[in-house]
């Protein structure tokens, strides 16, 4: 089974902190994403890596930065939290082999910025 | 238009009715086509992929694509309560591995007892 972890299932941070949020997945998949998913909004893309040290802006990345120094691992960065990050945020990740990447996603973190 | 249209509901059915959930598209390059359940305060999971046109059946559920109309749908046979969570759709070009995924906004269904 695939599993992919998140280091926090709940966080609180104040405006303009520096705020990580890790994710690991013990399957060798070489893609992995970034979301945040917000009532009425829906999944928005943050960022996504399919390879180490490598990275790709997704829809909303503005605010936001990633790091993926090993395989397994892709870290989200919010360099100084504001009000409006407050969000569930998911992470997931695929198997690359053709286009046909299923993704399978942890069980995310709820982040409330004050 | 949007690239995938979903009704957020919420859709309250009795317990053991057949549930139908539904999603409309427009992009006709979308081959790859997945449902995923999603528990209150949990990760979305993955329930049911297919690939193009046609039906796929697994225990109590049935995905179903049809292309000519841009419209897939998931079936739920003898539906229980803890069936009862938001569902989504989601479609990708699966030729090109740069295309990303489009998810639609989820229903939530309600499985009363």
């Amino acid at each position: 089974d695939v599993k992919v972890t998140q280091s926090s299932r709940y966080l609180v941070k104040r405006t303009g902190e520096k705020v990580f949020l890790e994710c690991v997945q013990d399957m060798d998949h070489e893609n992995m994403f970034w979301y945040r998913q917000d009532p009425g909004l829906g999944l928005r893309l943050i960022y996504f890596s399919y390879d180490v040290k490598m990275k790709e802006k997704g829809d909303i990345p503005e605010g936001y930065s990633v790091s993926r120094e090993k395989k397994e691992r892709f870290s989200l960065i919010l360099e100084s939290a504001s009000t409006n990050q407050t969000s569930m945020y998911l992470c997931a990740s695929s198997l690359s082999t053709s286009g046909t990447d299923t993704q399978y996603f942890g069980p995310g973190t709820r982040l409330t910025v004050l | 238009q949007k690239e995938v249209e979903q009704d957020p509901g919420p859709l309250s059915v009795p317990e053991g009715a057949i549930v139908s959930l539904n999603c409309t598209y427009s992009n006709s390059a979308f081959q790859y086509f997945m449902w995923y359940r999603q528990y209150s305060r949990k990760g979305p999971e993955l329930l049911m992929y297919t690939y193009s046109s046609g039906n796929k059946e697994d225990g109590r559920f049935t995905a179903q694509v049809d292309k000519s109309s841009k419209y897939i749908s998931l079936f739920i046979r003898d539906s229980q309560p803890s069936d009862s969570a938001t569902y989504l759709c989601a479609m990708k070009d699966s030729r090109n591995r740069d295309d990303k995924i489009i998810f639609g906004k989820g229903t939530r269904l309600h499985i009363l007892p």
